[in-house]
């Protein structure tokens, strides 16, 4: 059981360049999550999904994308890739909404910085 | 005001101490309430639910006052292996898809 994987663990991209972030979970989970931290701030939401196939916008989505075609699997896209997207991003999931399953589960996450 | 706020630390202890954070939220439909560490570069965990009631779990207790949207980690017989980035963390929403994190309260334990 690895819990959340994320691939890639550190990446470095130029200005304008795109890529893609995967994240996997094994714990059949029905809610998975995007965040970025960047130093002095919390946590912040990208996007999330509640359940295979569905997607929404959390508090700082413009810039990326994101898709959930497999329930184990949230994809999360740079399509042109800017400078103030540098940061380390969080993967996570969980498996319900009522209260005592509503724990999530965390990345190791990806460190990406952009030139 | 931002929506959780944590006290800016660092905190630094002695093995043995008691220490306690402090955390206050904004939105008073908050469903649900947390603790969470985070370890020098890597992933948070969960450390510990919040319950209205207040909740203990070996050295840590936790503590929730709706009335003052505040809550509150107290950490006793302070460890080493205590010393991390603790992070108040905040459900805004039925649906449990919004948690709100805060900035976070660094502790360091020393011998």
């Amino acid at each position: 059981n690895a819990g959340v994987t994320q691939t890639p663990k550190f990446r470095v991209l130029k200005t304008g360049q795109s890529m893609t972030l995967l994240c996997a979970q094994d714990m059949n989970h029905e809610y998975m999550y995007w965040y970025r931290q960047d130093p002095g701030m919390g946590l912040r939401l990208i996007h999330y999904s509640v359940g295979e196939g569905t997607t929404a916008k959390g508090e700082v989505p413009d810039g990326y994308n994101v898709s959930r075609l497999k329930k184990q699997n949230f994809l999360l896209g740079l399509e042109s890739a800017a400078p103030s997207q540098t940061s380390v991003y969080f993967c996570a999931s969980s498996y319900s909404i009522r209260q005592e399953k509503r724990e999530q589960f965390f990345g190791p996450g990806t460190r990406l910085t952009v030139l | 005001r931002k929506e959780v706020e944590q006290d800016p630390g660092p905190f630094n202890v002695p093995e043995g101490a008691t220490v306690a954070f402090n955390c206050t939220y904004s939105n008073s439909a908050s469903q649900s309430f947390f603790w969470y560490r985070q370890d020098c570069r890597k992933e948070p965990k969960l450390l510990m639910s919040v319950y209205s009631s207040g909740n203990e779990d070996g050295r840590f207790t936790a503590q929730l006052n709706r009335a003052s949207q505040y809550i509150s980690l107290l950490i006793r017989d302070s460890k080493l292996s205590d010393s991390a980035t603790y992070l108040c963390v905040v459900n805004a929403n039925q649906a449990g898809t919004a948690l709100i994190f805060g900035k976070g309260t660094t502790l360091s334990v020393s011998s």
